[in-house]
């Protein structure tokens, strides 16, 4: 089956440490995005690459690193410099053209 | 504006009431916007991409219009039904040198039988 897979569901880690989100796809699309969704607010963008070996910051991409060796996978590190990281974390992809975003199940990240 | 709002934040219909919500957005550098339905513990999946001004679109019992002069669409449904229950995020993707997308915070509609 075509889609986006992103692994653990669930993620529990100590406050100081990093942590690295999978992300998937075999869609075959170029472009791919990291998203944050905090209660009551809309998706807000960390990362995206267009293509692979390139990547841009979002709007929130402070304490975040990401990046895109392969077409299918882009990976997201939530650092210990980010200041409030449990969050749920959605990735997303998408072909050019229309940009009709594909998104995968989320990992929901607590930090302690 | 460049924020993405979305009103109401959260609707509570009976089953069979017909339902409206609003997307505002940047009219500025427009180039689509777009309709997700986001259903509990699953992922947002499109229901419409719309580009032109004045485009409708239709999918069942839900539609979608656009003004991108103004900078808002309006989301549709029609005899709302137990499954329609979720949250309906639209995005602004515009181009301003490079292609940009905002999401709105959602509308979280609640459909009781």
């Amino acid at each position: 089956d075509g889609g986006i897979t992103q692994s653990p569901k669930y993620l529990f880690r100590k406050e100081g440490q990093n942590v690295t989100l999978s992300c998937e796809q075999n869609l075959n699309h170029d472009a791919m995005y990291w998203y944050r969704q905090d209660p009551g607010q809309g998706l807000r963008l960390i990362y995206y690459s267009q293509i692979v070996n390139d990547f841009q910051k979002g709007d929130i991409a402070e304490g975040y690193s990401v990046s895109r060796e392969k077409k299918e996978s882009f990976p997201l590190t939530v650092t210990s410099a980010q200041k409030n990281p449990t969050a749920f974390y959605l990735c997303a992809s998408s072909d050019r053209g229309n940009y009709e975003q594909y998104f995968g199940p989320g990992t929901r990240l607590t930090v302690t | 504006i460049l924020n993405v709002e979305q009103s109401p934040q959260s609707l509570h219909v009976q089953e069979g009431d017909s339902t409206n919500f609003t997307c505002s957005f940047p009219s500025s550098n427009f180039y689509a916007l777009h309709w997700y339905r986001w259903e509990t513990a699953k992922s947002p999946e499109a229901l419409f991409v719309m580009t032109l001004n004045g485009d409708e679109k239709k999918k069942g019992r839900i539609s979608a219009t656009l003004n991108t002069k103004e900078g808002y669409s309006y989301l549709y449904i029609k005899g709302s039904q137990p499954e329609d229950s979720a949250t309906y995020l639209c995005a602004s993707l515009r181009n301003t040198g490079g292609f940009k997308t905002i999401f709105g915070a959602g509308t979280r509609l609640f459909v009781k039988a």
